[in-house]
C-alpha cells in the first residue's frame, strides 16, 4: 500500500532557527513529490520535485528529493512566526493519485 | 494557477441533515477532486468528479453518502448526506494542473469548507 510518512509530527523552535522537515515515501509508479503549507484550511503549494538531487528554492524555503532513498526534506532558514503552519508532503503516482502524509505541525516562538 | 472558490466556508449542522458544498473554478478542468481532512489528520481523497460521467469514489466512500454533481467543466458539488458527528471535517475541492493551460504539474486546493455536525 502506498504511504507517505512525515517526521517529526510536531516541532517547536524559536524565531531565527533553521528547521528541517522530513518526508519518506513508498509510492508505486512514483511521478513527483509535492510540499504544501497549510495554515487554516486550504493547503498552499510550495514545491514540486521530480528529479533527484536538484534543490528547489523559494526565499528561505528549499527542498530536495532523493529518489534512491525515497526521501525528501524541506528546509526553512531564519524562521519567522509567519512560518507557523502544518507542512504537508504528498507523493503523486503516474495515475495522478496523490497520497498525503499526516503533516508536520511547526510552531515558531517569537 | 487556478482560482478555486467554495461555498459555504463553514457550517454547523444537525445530525441527520445533509449539506451541499459548491466548488467553482476559474478555468475549465477535466477532473475535480474532493478531499476530506478530519481533525488532526491528513487529506483523504473522497472521489474524483469527471464532467459527463459518474464520479469515481475511493475505498471507504460511497455515492449514497457523498453524492457528487459535475454539470460542467468549472463547477462541482459534494453533498454530505445524513450527517453524523464523525462527518465533522474540512472538505476541500481540488484541481490538477494537467487540466489547466499550464505546464506546471501540481494540485490546487480551494479554501475549504469547515463542517461541524452536532
Amino acid at each position: 500500500e502506498d504511504k507517505v510518512v512525515q517526521s517529526p509530527l510536531s516541532l517547536v523552535v524559536h524565531e531565527g532557527d533553521t528547521v528541517t522537515l522530513n518526508c519518506s515515501y513508498e509510492v508505486t509508479n512514483f511521478r513527483s513529490l509535492l510540499w504544501y503549507k497549510q495554515e487554516k484550511k486550504a493547503p498552499t503549494f510550495l514545491f514540486m520535485l521530480t528529479s533527484s538531487g536538484i534543490e528547489k528554492k523559494s526565499g528561505r524555503l528549499s527542498s530536495i528529493l532523493d529518489k534512491k532513498e525515497l526521501f525528501s526534506i524541506l528546509n526553512i532558514t531564519a524562521t519567522q512566526t509567519g512560518d507557523s503552519a502544518v507542512y504537508l508532503c504528498a507523493g503523486v503516482n503516474r495515475d495522478d493519485k496523490i497520497i498525503f502524509g499526516k503533516g508536520t505541525r511547526l510552531h515558531i516562538l517569537p | 494557477s487556478a482560482v478555486i472558490s467554495q461555498k459555504p466556508s463553514r457550517d454547523i449542522c444537525q445530525r441527520g441533515t445533509s449539506l451541499t458544498i459548491q466548488c467553482q473554478v476559474d478555468s475549465q478542468v477535466t477532473m475535480m477532486f474532493w478531499y476530506r481532512q478530519q481533525p488532526g489528520q491528513s487529506l483523504t481523497l473522497i472521489a474524483t468528479a469527471n464532467q459527463g460521467s459518474e464520479a469515481t469514489y475511493e475505498s471507504g466512500f460511497v455515492i449514497d453518502k457523498f453524492p457528487i454533481s459535475r454539470p460542467n467543466l468549472t463547477f462541482s458539488t459534494l453533498t454530505v448526506s445524513n450527517m453524523s458527528p464523525e462527518d465533522s471535517s474540512i472538505y476541500l475541492c481540488s484541481v490538477n494542473s494537467r487540466g489547466l493551460a499550464t505546464t506546471l504539474d501540481t494540485q490546487y486546493f480551494g479554501p475549504g469548507t469547515r463542517l461541524t455536525v452536532l
